[in-house]
């Protein structure tokens, strides 16, 4: 079946750039929404953005001027990159698949285990 | 920007009915969807599409929505169900999370 993994750095200082890579294995990453999500510690969960395998992003306006997603389906790969952060950008990160193939559901059924990524000089 | 307020907690009693609440301005107009979320773990998908379960999801969750609450049900609450539950929905091209609920099984 279908997993994500997430990597990437585990602590990033303030102002520079956080950067994740999401990997799909057991399966395409072709005509699914991929998106990322976070979550601070103790607190509840935040859409980013998401892809398209196409390329097409929409991004959470909170967060739009910083964010970036990418995606390379030779690799079955998606990155995000935040830039300017923050301690408030603290979090767990999670990627995750929109349910729907060539559509939008808005519903993520598969995710990833999460990394950790703290801000801190 | 839109909003979805769950309540902070919910109490249940093995084997009575759970019911977690979602509100948001005309959310019976949108699709809602629910996801689980034990300790230490991401989040699964229960409820989408207001009242669908996904492939594995026990018949004992259900959902519900209409005019500006969406409600996930827990039917005969098994000790097992108790974390924490998120609604979720779109709007303006957004995907928006509640604040989350935890549930007690005690």
């Amino acid at each position: 079946q279908v997993q994500l993994q997430e990597s990437g750095p585990g602590l990033v200082k303030p102002s520079e750039t956080l950067s994740l890579t999401c990997t799909v294995s057991g399966g395409s990453i072709s005509g699914y929404y991929w998106s990322w999500i976070r979550q601070p510690p103790g607190k509840g969960l935040e859409w980013i953005g998401y892809i398209y395998y196409s390329g097409s992003t929409n991004y959470n306006p909170s967060l739009k001027s910083r964010v970036t997603i990418s995606v390379d389906t030779s690799k079955n790969q998606f990155s995000l990159k935040l830039n300017s952060v923050t301690a408030a950008d603290t979090a767990v990160y999670y990627c995750a698949r929109d349910m729907g193939k060539y559509q939008l559901l808005n519903a993520f059924d598969i995710w990833g285990q999460g990394t950790m990524v703290t801000v801190s000089s | 920007s839109y909003e979805l307020t769950q309540p902070p907690s919910v109490s249940v009693s093995p084997g009575q009915t759970a019911s977690i609440t979602c509100s948001g301005d005309k959310l019976g107009d949108k699709y809602a969807c629910w996801y689980q979320q034990k300790p230490g773990q991401s989040p699964v998908l229960v409820i989408y599409q207001d009242r669908k379960r996904p492939s594995g999801i026990p018949e004992r969750f259900s959902g519900s929505n209409s005019g500006n609450t969406a409600t996930l049900t827990i039917s005969g609450t098994q000790a097992m169900d108790e974390a924490d539950y998120y609604c979720q929905a779109w709007d303006s091209r957004r995907v928006v999370f509640g604040g989350g609920t935890k549930l007690t099984v005690l």
